[in-house]
């Protein structure tokens, strides 16, 4: 079945760390794949994107990196601070015209000084 | 710009009765995703529209609908609500129908059912 995962539910990091968090998909088809961040209280909110026709792609302290082979998904974060202390989530795209976001269950990051 | 606004942002309902949800998107978004949020199942997508149309539905009863505006406002419908349907009830908007452009999700109405 359709089904987007995570490896660890929690994360433990210290500020000024790299943070990685990964996720594993199981539909090859998905060409597309999203990263969320949602804070208490708040919806969701996007992070990175990319598409499979990519196997990196960076922001602004963060990067996606895809592995089709093996259908994992990682967002690291570069220099982690408390602000990022949040639950991360992945999400796929079951191919164009499904239309679809399948989401993870979500990692939560905690950040330590 | 203004982000997706969702209202009410609470709400307390009875089992049986029915509740609306209002969506506005970002200025200029066409698409419109709703989505269910429990501890239990996570996000789960109860569907899209575009251009006043629904273009996909999730896995839902059909206690669970929704409706698109010509200004691109949605709304979306529970009727004979269950204990059950208590969850984060969340609205995303896109600037062209999802897979082409990312979602960008609204801060929730938390829907309480007693």
């Amino acid at each position: 079945g359709e089904s987007v995962g995570l490896h660890l539910p929690t994360l433990s990091v210290q500020e000024g760390d790299n943070s990685i968090i990964n996720c594993a998909y199981s539909n090859s088809a998905s060409d597309y794949f999203i990263w969320y961040k949602q804070e208490s209280g708040k919806g969701p909110q996007f992070i990175i994107d990319i598409r499979s026709n990519m196997d990196k792609r960076q922001g602004q302290r963060v990067t996606v990196l895809l592995n089709k082979t093996v259908k994992h998904l990682s967002l690291q974060i570069a220099a982690t601070q408390p602000g990022d202390s949040a639950v991360y989530f992945c999400a796929e795209l079951l191919g164009r015209g499904a239309d679809k976001l399948i989401f993870g269950t979500g990692t939560r990051l905690q950040v330590f000084p | 710009k203004a982000g997706v606004t969702q209202t009410p942002r609470y709400l307390i309902k009875t089992r049986g009765q029915q509740v609306t949800l209002s969506c506005s998107p970002i200025s200029g978004h066409r698409s419109v995703s709703w989505y269910q949020q429990t501890p239990g199942q996570g996000l789960q997508f109860l569907f899209e529209y575009f251009s006043e149309t629904q273009r996909n539905k999730g896995n839902f009863p059909g206690r669970f609908s929704g409706r698109q505006f010509s200004n691109s406002r949605s709304e979306m419908n529970v009727s004979t609500l269950e204990l059950g349907d208590s969850a984060l009830y969340l609205c995303a908007s896109s600037l062209e129908a999802s897979g082409n452009s990312p979602l960008h999700f609204g801060n929730g109405t938390r829907l309480t059912v007693t």
